[in-house]
């Protein structure tokens, strides 16, 4: 059975770190490309970034260009963002997600994790 | 960016009708466009990909059409568990862009 199971969310100041991590089981986690996609409370769906498979390909949305970094470590089946000089407009459920071709769909998602930014 | 837009925002239904949901992309996008199910504290759920393809394990009362810049998501016959949000996505150009939500409900 595919898992991802979304850590590290939490409360931190504006202008704080944090680092989400995703712990992917049930399939052959370095064959696929992988997504964060976010939520604001209330709001809709925004995809974050991409990675693909070997890690080599790396896209991010304008919103968290510079400021955020996607990573994965294939040997531990993980799949990581930081998040640097975070915003209060950065407060949402993060969920990680499992894409195929490429960024086309995403098959699978994680629970989530909530991130708050806020002083 | 390709802009995504849905009608409507939200509809109310009875149990057993026919439910329609319209999704319109600002240009071009074949048919790379995806719709996902979301229930209230829970994760999406992908329905549609590809405009038409029915992902596996989902009821066949989900259905989805078009190309180019209109798309339409139906539902045959609304059942209590489909209340929830459902949300159109395209992937022909990144940014991957969402429509805003359509929320679903029984009368």
């Amino acid at each position: 059975e595919v898992q991802l199971v979304e850590s590290g969310g939490g409360l931190v100041q504006p202008g704080g770190s944090l680092r989400l991590s995703c712990a992917a089981s049930g399939f052959t986690f370095s064959s696929y490309e992988m997504n964060w996609v976010r939520q604001a409370p209330g709001k809709g769906l925004e995809w974050v970034s991409y990675i693909s498979s070997s890690g080599s390909t790396i896209y991010y949305a304008d919103s968290v260009k510079g400021r955020f970094t996607i990573s994965r470590d294939n040997a531990k089946n993980s799949l990581y963002l930081q998040m640097n000089s975070l915003r209060a407009e950065d407060t949402a459920v993060y969920y990680c997600a499992r894409s195929i071709h490429q960024w086309g769909w995403f098959d699978y998602w994680g629970q989530g994790t909530l991130v708050t930014v806020s002083s | 960016d390709i802009q995504m837009t849905q009608s409507p925002s939200s509809l109310s239904a009875s149990v057993g009708d026919r439910v329609t949901i319209t999704c319109q992309a600002s240009q071009d996008i074949s048919n790379y466009l995806n719709w996902y199910q979301q229930k209230p504290g829970k994760a999406p759920k992908l329905l549609i990909y590809d405009a038409s393809n029915l992902e596996t394990g989902v009821p066949s009362r989900f259905s989805g059409s078009g190309s180019g810049t209109d798309f339409t998501f139906t539902i045959s016959s609304l059942q209590p568990e489909d209340i929830a949000t459902y949300y159109c996505q395209q992937y022909d150009n990144l940014p991957i862009t969402f429509g805003p939500g359509t929320k679903v409900d029984i009368k």
